[in-house]
């Protein structure tokens, strides 16, 4: 069966960097759109980033663009999410998605937590 | 940018209810819409896809309807586990979800 999982999130100070990783399993992974969206504290989803299987095309919110880099490992099953200079406002749990095609996320991954604090 | 527009925020029913959430899009999205549900330190679920589609295991009380700007998911006798946050989710234009409604039960 699918299962997707995140790690990589701690405690972290402002405009230091961290990278995020999805170990996907039950799928060919290289078939599939990833994403990763995040929830802040007391907020909702937000979408952040997708990635295409070959890993060819990427996407970024416009709030993230610049900082974040998203890019797989398809012979390791993996995903990853590269933050640069955090700040407060990225402090979230990140999940990861598998996508399918780019219409929707059917799995998501049980998150990780990136604190933001000084 | 295509702002998901939920309404309510939070609602309180009983069990046995039906129940029903809307979603507003900032433009047409046609049937570019999905439905999810997030339950506390769960990751969130697929429940609705393409605006009616049911995902495969989700139980049939769920339904989802709406095209163009206007979206609704309806849960026809609300039970105690469908206890969560909803939300809504367009694909015409990247990605962009709701600010979610909070359900709980009377």
């Amino acid at each position: 069966q699918v299962q997707l999982v995140d790690s990589g999130g701690r405690l972290v100070k402002p405009g230091e960097s961290l990278r995020l990783t999805c170990a996907a399993s039950g799928f060919r992974f290289s078939d599939y759109y990833m994403s990763w969206i995040r929830q802040a504290p007391g907020k909702g989803l937000e979408w952040v980033s997708s990635i295409s299987g070959s890993g060819s095309t990427k996407y970024y919110v416009d709030s993230v663009r610049g900082r974040f880099t998203v890019s797989r490992d398809n012979a390791k099953n993996s995903l990853y999410l590269q933050i640069n200079s955090l700040r407060g406002e990225d402090t979230a749990i990140y999940y990861c998605a598998k996508g399918w095609g780019e219409r929707r996320f059917d799995y998501w991954g049980q998150g990780s937590l990136v604190t933001v604090s000084s | 940018d295509i702002q998901m527009t939920q309404s309510p925020s939070s609602l309180s029913a009983s069990v046995g209810d039906r129940v029903t959430i809307t979603c507003q899009a900032s433009q047409g999205i046609s049937n570019y819409l999905n439905w999810y549900q997030h339950k506390p330190g769960k990751a969130p679920k697929l429940l609705i896809y393409d605006a009616s589609y049911l995902e495969a295991g989700v139980p049939s009380r769920f339904s989802g309807s709406g095209s163009g700007t206007f979206f609704t998911l309806t849960i026809s006798g609300l039970q105690p586990e469908d206890i969560a946050t909803y939300y809504c989710q367009q694909f015409d234009t990247l990605y962009s979800f709701g600010q979610g409604t909070k359900l709980e039960i009377k």
